[in-house]
């Protein structure tokens, strides 16, 4: 079976430019989590999406955005892109908005 | 104050060796408690769920002390592979609420 698939797996983009990053879940997983990871630290808490609907959400400027679709796969859109944005983007997805996640091998973004 | 607190290490280990890890977190009603392993340049992966009774998975155990808000975990006979960033998390208090809060990380390097 497909685990938690991430796309693209790395990106290079200006600042100021606007990014997408795309996750679909597991197979019958309808929550997706979003988490940042800046190198030398532990992944810090973005969104939480359960049955399209926003459940958490963490201490994140408004640059961030995300949602999930019918297919219950996500996006996360980072707007005005600073070179502090420069992480690996890690999606999860767990069954029923618990605490079982499973984490995609994330999407390294770099801005220059 | 750091919602979990981790020494980042690195712990340089022999093969064979027994090593143990710490961390703290500050908010006391913290409802769940995870390690995860996290391997260079890789996803995190969850390695046991951590309880107030303590738990074993062969070589490795974890423990809780709530009234300390402490957490640990124990590995024993040390190995190459086991050779990654061991990541304590914790989660939130909250319905709704599933975020994980990540530490920083301690690094575990084991020799030959």
């Amino acid at each position: 079976d497909a685990g938690v698939t991430q796309s693209p797996t790395h990106l290079i983009k200006t600042r100021g430019q606007h990014v997408t990053l795309r996750c679909s879940p597991i197979s019958g997983h309808k929550s997706v989590s979003w988490y940042q990871q800046v190198l030398g630290q532990g992944p810090q808490f973005i969104f939480q999406y359960y049955e399209k609907e926003e459940r958490g959400r963490g201490n994140f400027p408004d640059r961030f955005s995300a949602r999930q679709f019918p297919n219950y796969s996500s996006e996360l859109n980072v707007n005005a892109l600073l070179l502090g944005d420069s992480a690996l983007y890690l999606c999860a997805s767990s069954l029923e908005g618990g605490y079982g996640y499973t984490f995609g091998s994330g999407t390294r973004l770099t801005v220059v | 104050r750091k919602e979990v607190e981790q020494d980042p290490g690195p712990f340089n280990v022999p093969e064979g060796a027994t090593v143990a890890f710490n961390c703290t977190y500050s908010n006391s009603a913290s409802q769940s408690f995870f390690w995860y392993r996290q391997d260079c340049r890789k996803e995190p992966k969850l390695l046991m769920s951590v309880y107030s009774s303590g738990n074993e998975d062969g070589r490795f155990t974890a423990q809780l002390n709530r009234a300390s808000q402490y957490i640990s975990l124990l590995i024993r006979d040390s190995k190459l592979s086991d050779s990654a960033t061991y990541l304590c998390v914790v989660t939130p208090v909250g319905a709704g609420r599933r975020a994980l809060t990540f530490g920083s990380g301690t690094r575990l390097q084991v020799q030959p």
